[in-house]
This record gives structure tokens, C-alpha cells and sequence, in this order.
């Protein structure tokens, strides 16, 4: 079946500092991916839709310029958490849809556990 | 503005016992409805999708229902195990892109 395949797992950085997180559709081309918060015991949040070659929509209150999106090839989305605080500690997923199977079906990484200190 | 309504939140049960878990939506104008398990801090595994023309989908033990009419859902689990324990998640998609998630239901399934 689709495989997204997101790294890193999990990282722990210095407040201030900038972390990339990339989401890869690894056996199908998405046009179209997506980035997901989620807090603890809480459900998924879509901060962003990511756009091969064009900008990223993103959803009200989400910080364009706090959350870089960069989708340069149809297999590659990227999340960059800039100057990086502790209230962003959270845990951050992407998702892809295969286009070209029926039915839409979202596929989803193993996410990314981010820790501010 | 669609809305998705998880109940319980949280569910125990004995090993063995076959349950339900609840999913209601808001607005019945949806394409499809998706149930996800997600494993604590792990991804999200797709289970089972019904399209809005469908009624039901089953795999192994599992089956989801969907009355798109009255804007419910319902995902039943046979003979659950301890390996069933994990977090259900119901999302529904209006169309195009987004997909709305419940905040889930917390399964516990004791040995």
C-alpha cells in the first residue's frame, strides 16, 4: 500500500533554533499534502495544505512565517518550525493523498515528536 | 461549519468483548468518512473508508457503518484483544482537500 515516510521521529532543540521536519510520499506522487498539530489527548489540527510549486494555504491563526512550507517535488513536503519556542512543543504529522487510487484516501506519516526546551 | 463528535472519549473493557464506538458529524454534505487508529505517539493508520454512497465496510473484526443521513457513524470491534488498545479517530471529508478529525476515543482492553 501508500507509505508516507516522515523524519525525524522525534526532536528536542534549544529555544530559538529553526527544525525541518520532511514528509515523503514514497511509492505515489501527491500533489497535495498536508501538516497536522496534535496536543496530547487531543485530536489533529490541520494547520496547512502544501501545494507542489505554489505557496501553502494555511488555516486561520496558523503563522505563515513561524511555519515554512516547502513542497518542491511531488514525492517532498517540508515543515520548518523557525526560532523554535517551547509553546510549539507538540506533535506534528503530514498526511498525502494518492491521487490516482479511488476513493481520496488520506495516508499518514508516523509523525514528529517536537520538544522545545 | 462541520463538526465531528467522538463518544466515549475514553472506553474499558475486558478482553473478548465486542464493542461500538461512536462517530457523529454535523453536516451530512460529506464525500467520505475515514476511521484511523493511532498507537500513542504514532502515526495514524488508516482502518476502514466508507464513501458517502456506501453503507458499510468491514475488515476482519472490524465493521463501520455510516448513516449519512443522520450524520452518524459507528465502528464495532469483534472479540476485542489487548492489542486493540489504542486511540479511534473519525474524520470526515467534505470534498476536496480537507478532512475534519473527532477527538477520538481512548480504547483500553484489559487481559
Amino acid at each position: 500500500g501508500a507509505v508516507v515516510s516522515q523524519h525525524p521521529s522525534r526532536v528536542i532543540c534549544k529555544s530559538g533554533t529553526s527544525v525541518k521536519i520532511e514528509c515523503r510520499s514514497l511509492d505515489f506522487q501527491a500533489t497535495t499534502m498536508f501538516w497536522y498539530r496534535q496536543f496530547p489527548k487531543q485530536s489533529l489540527m490541520l494547520m496547512a495544505t502544501s501545494n507542489e510549486g505554489s505557496k501553502a494555504t494555511y488555516e486561520q491563526g496558523v503563522e505563515k512565517d513561524k511555519f515554512l512550507i516547502n513542497h518542491a517535488s511531488l514525492t517532498l513536503s517540508t515543515l520548518t518550525v523557525t526560532s523554535a519556542h517551547p509553546e510549539d512543543s507538540s506533535f506534528y504529522i503530514c498526511s498525502a493523498r494518492d491521487e490516482d487510487r479511488a476513493f481520496e484516501k488520506l495516508f499518514f506519516g508516523s509523525g514528529t515528536q517536537l520538544s522545545v526546551l | 461549519k462541520q463538526e465531528v463528535t467522538q463518544i466515549p472519549a475514553a472506553l474499558s473493557v475486558p478482553e473478548g468483548e465486542n464493542l461500538v464506538l461512536n462517530c457523529s458529524f454535523t453536516d451530512s454534505a460529506i464525500y467520505n468518512l475515514q476511521w484511523f487508529r493511532q498507537d500513542p505517539g504514532k502515526g495514524l493508520t488508516s482502518l476502514l473508508l466508507i464513501q458517502s454512497s456506501q453503507r458499510e465496510q468491514t475488515s476482519g473484526r472490524l465493521n463501520a457503518s455510516l448513516d449519512k443521513s443522520s450524520g452518524r457513524s459507528t465502528l464495532y470491534i469483534a472479540a476485542s484483544q489487548p492489542g486493540d488498545s489504542a486511540t479511534y479517530l473519525c474524520a470526515v471529508s467534505p470534498g476536496g482537500f480537507k478532512t475534519i478529525f473527532g477527538a477520538g476515543t481512548r480504547l483500553f482492553v484489559k487481559a
